[in-house]
């Protein structure tokens, strides 16, 4: 199974500020077919469900701010949320979908400062 | 607009067996993957298996295979989640999650979620 482990696992960051979030895979999880990296970014507020960020590592999803972006490539991913807004107080996970079973990183926990 | 609905929390004895439906309405039904994932109390996430709406075929991580059947019943536009044989470390909530991919396009990330079913175990 490929393991995901995310640093660090919280994170208290002023509103206004640079929030970062890492996310490592054991094995890479770029894709040669498609020449895409399969990870995606959720973020799961209290008592909701996870809501989708980013898909193919670094693809906005529709809808989202676009304060939230997210980098990388083959095993070290990145994700950024410029100017932190309240709203964004959250537990952050990555998921890699390049080969089952689809795993997810322990969760990275987003406070204010 | 797309949504999946799942069946209210349940309290189980260890041992015993719980079934969890997920409606889904606002797209058409067997065109979409649906996945279980499921998070212990505090915990992070954990991929199920999906099942394929269109065929009833199923595919279950390994860790479930044996304790866990996905099914479907179109005529409803339902999928369920059965855990047989449970334990007290299956005390989790259970969501179900449509593929983001449509048509012959699988992607296994997740672009809707249901609201969660809360499965408690205990004797």
């Amino acid at each position: 199974d490929i393991v995901m482990t995310q640093s660090p696992d919280s994170l208290a960051v002023s509103l206004g500020e640079r929030a970062t979030i890492n996310c490592k895979s054991s094995q890479s999880v770029f894709s040669s077919s498609n020449n895409k990296n399969s990870l995606t970014w959720y973020q799961q507020k209290p008592g909701q469900p996870p809501k989708l960020l980013v898909y193919w590592a670094s693809t906005r999803e529709s809808g989202v701010p676009d304060r939230f972006s997210a980098s990388g490539a083959g095993t070290d991913f990145t994700l950024t949320i410029t100017s932190l807004q309240a709203e964004d107080v959250a537990v952050y996970y990555c998921q890699q979908y390049y080969s089952p079973p689809y795993t997810f990183g322990q969760g990275t926990k987003l406070e204010i400062k | 607009q797309v949504q999946l609905v799942q069946s209210g929390s349940e309290v189980k004895k260890p041992g015993a067996s719980v079934k969890v439906s997920c409606k889904a309405s606002g797209y058409t039904f067997t065109g979409y993957y649906i996945h279980w994932v499921r998070q212990a109390p505090g915990q992070g996430l954990e991929w199920m298996g999906w099942i394929n709406p269109n065929s009833g075929v199923t595919n279950y991580a390994q860790k479930f295979q044996g304790s866990v059947t996905m099914t479907r019943d179109a005529s409803v536009t339902s999928t369920y989640m059965e855990v047989n044989s449970l334990k007290s470390d299956d005390t989790a909530v259970y969501y179900c999650a449509r593929d983001f991919g449509s048509g012959l396009r699988r992607f296994y990330f997740f672009d809707y979620w249901g609201q969660g079913t809360l499965v408690t175990v205990s004797s």
